[in-house]
């Protein structure tokens, strides 16, 4: 299994919601990352999980919560989210590379519409 | 939050023309990345670069790691209809923070 997979594809959720997006990958990565990209825009880098621990939050607004229950598993979680929190939002998981850095694999992202 | 500059932000070319592109920073960077996204889906990675000077080819890509570590450049040669896309460049600034460039849109027509 060489892949990252995100579900749901799609979520539409009110503003009033709690809904989570899900991040599997089994290739025995041990850092995994939260991205968000608006139309048009580039990722832009939400939160870093390394070795199940939190190692980065871009000061990314608390309605947004990630939990990493496994090495396998990442999710984050949304509550009462923002029309303009609409958005890709995209799952990476890191490997060695080769003996100088690192590669990033990702998913095909959750298409997230808020009402 | 922090991106890289990317150029050019598109281009519009005829199929069979080579295409470039290139990524600058004020920081330095141990590794540099090239994915393409295609509309509605994740970043695929084409060409990994890990060392300051480093060329590196996938099939008709190639691509180079500048010796500042502050730029790399793409090369796409003999462009195809299916290179249509948004490349981005990525920079990885420590072990666990990677960041994107602007990216360019390429449109190929046949």
């Amino acid at each position: 299994d060489t892949e990252v997979t995100q579900t749901p594809k799609h979520l539409v959720m009110g503003m009033t919601n709690k809904k989570s997006l899900k991040c599997e990958q089994h290739m025995g990565h041990r850092a995994m990352y939260w991205y968000k990209q608006k139309a048009k825009k580039p990722p832009e880098l939400m939160f870093v999980y390394s070795y199940e621990k939190l190692s980065i939050n871009e000061s990314v607004p608390s309605r947004f919560s990630p939990e990493c229950p496994n090495s396998s598993l990442l999710n984050l979680h949304l509550h009462a989210l923002q029309p303009e929190d609409s958005a890709l939002y995209l799952c990476a998981s890191r490997y060695r590379g080769g003996p100088f850095g690192y590669g990033y694999t990702f998913g095909s992202g959750t298409r997230l519409t808020v009402v | 939050g922090q991106q890289l500059n990317q150029s050019p932000q598109s281009m519009f070319i005829q199929e069979g023309e080579d295409v470039s592109m290139n990524c600058t920073s004020s920081s330095i960077f141990n590794t540099w990345l090239w994915y393409k996204q295609d509309p509605g889906e994740g970043p695929v990675l084409l060409i990994a670069l890990y060392k300051a000077g480093e060329l590196t080819s996938n099939g008709r890509l190639t691509a180079q790691f500048g010796i500042t570590r502050k730029d790399s450049f793409l090369n796409i040669s003999a462009s195809i209809p299916s290179d249509v896309g948004i490349y981005f460049c990525a920079g990885q600034l420590n072990t666990d923070k990677l960041i994107f460039g602007t990216g360019t849109r390429l449109q190929v027509f046949p």
